[in-house]
């Protein structure tokens, strides 16, 4: 099936950490997205990449880094420097207008 | 960027239609409108999109009057299952922005 797979669903970190989100899509979309929610909360862009080898700085960009060497693939790295990181995050990619979402990773910190 | 403005939440019984209104005032002339509906700890889904008038599916319709500025999802004969919460977005997808969205509760 064509979709959009994010992994792990369930992810813990330890303070000072840096974490890894994985998100693959199948769906041959140029344009990728990663987006944070909160509890309650609507979603904020982190990130997002039109092209390989290409992304751009969303609205709350701080703490994270991307990378696009495949068009397949967008993980998104939670670093260190993101004091705040317990969320649910959020994969997506683009055809057109239309969004399609992943379905979801939760990061805590313990 | 195109923000956009709807009620935080709404309660409906099962059965009823139920209409959200969304205010959009500084639509863009090449903007669409897009409605998409979100499950706890679920990606939102994509429910309609439109641009000017009326679009319907097999599960809503979407009304858009003609000066744009605003627009309204219509879920027919809402079940239990339809409790969610529904985000109205406008222009491009980087320049979304989703809010709150509108949480709709169906009682039974």
């Amino acid at each position: 099936d064509g979709g959009i797979t994010q992994s792990p669903k369930y992810l813990f970190r330890k303070e000072g950490q840096n974490v890894t989100l994985s998100c693959e899509q199948n769906l041959n979309h140029d344009a990728m997205y990663w987006y944070r929610q909160d509890p309650g909360q609507g979603l904020r862009l982190i990130y997002y990449s039109q092209i390989v080898n290409d992304f751009q700085k969303g609205d709350i960009a701080e703490g994270y880094s991307v990378s696009r060497e495949k068009k397949e693939s967008f993980p998104l790295t939670v670093t260190s420097a993101q004091k705040n990181p317990t969320a649910f995050y959020l994969c997506a990619s683009t055809a057109g207008n239309t969004i399609y979402f992943g379905e979801g990773s939760w990061l805590t910190v313990v | 960027l195109a923000k956009t403005t709807q009620p935080i939440s709404m309660d409906s019984y099962e059965g009823q239609e139920v209409n959200i209104t969304c205010s959009h005032n500084n639509i863009a002339t090449n903007d669409y409108i897009t409605w998409y509906q979100q499950f706890p700890s679920q990606g939102p889904r994509f429910i309609i999109q439109g641009y000017k008038t009326k679009v319907t599916n097999e599960v809503a319709s979407l009304f858009i009057p003609a000066d744009r500025k605003s627009s309204t999802l219509s879920l027919p004969r809402v079940s239990l299952s339809d409790t969610a919460v529904y985000y109205c977005l406008v222009g491009e997808v980087h320049k979304f922005y989703f809010g709150s969205g509108t949480k709709l509760n169906v009682k039974p």
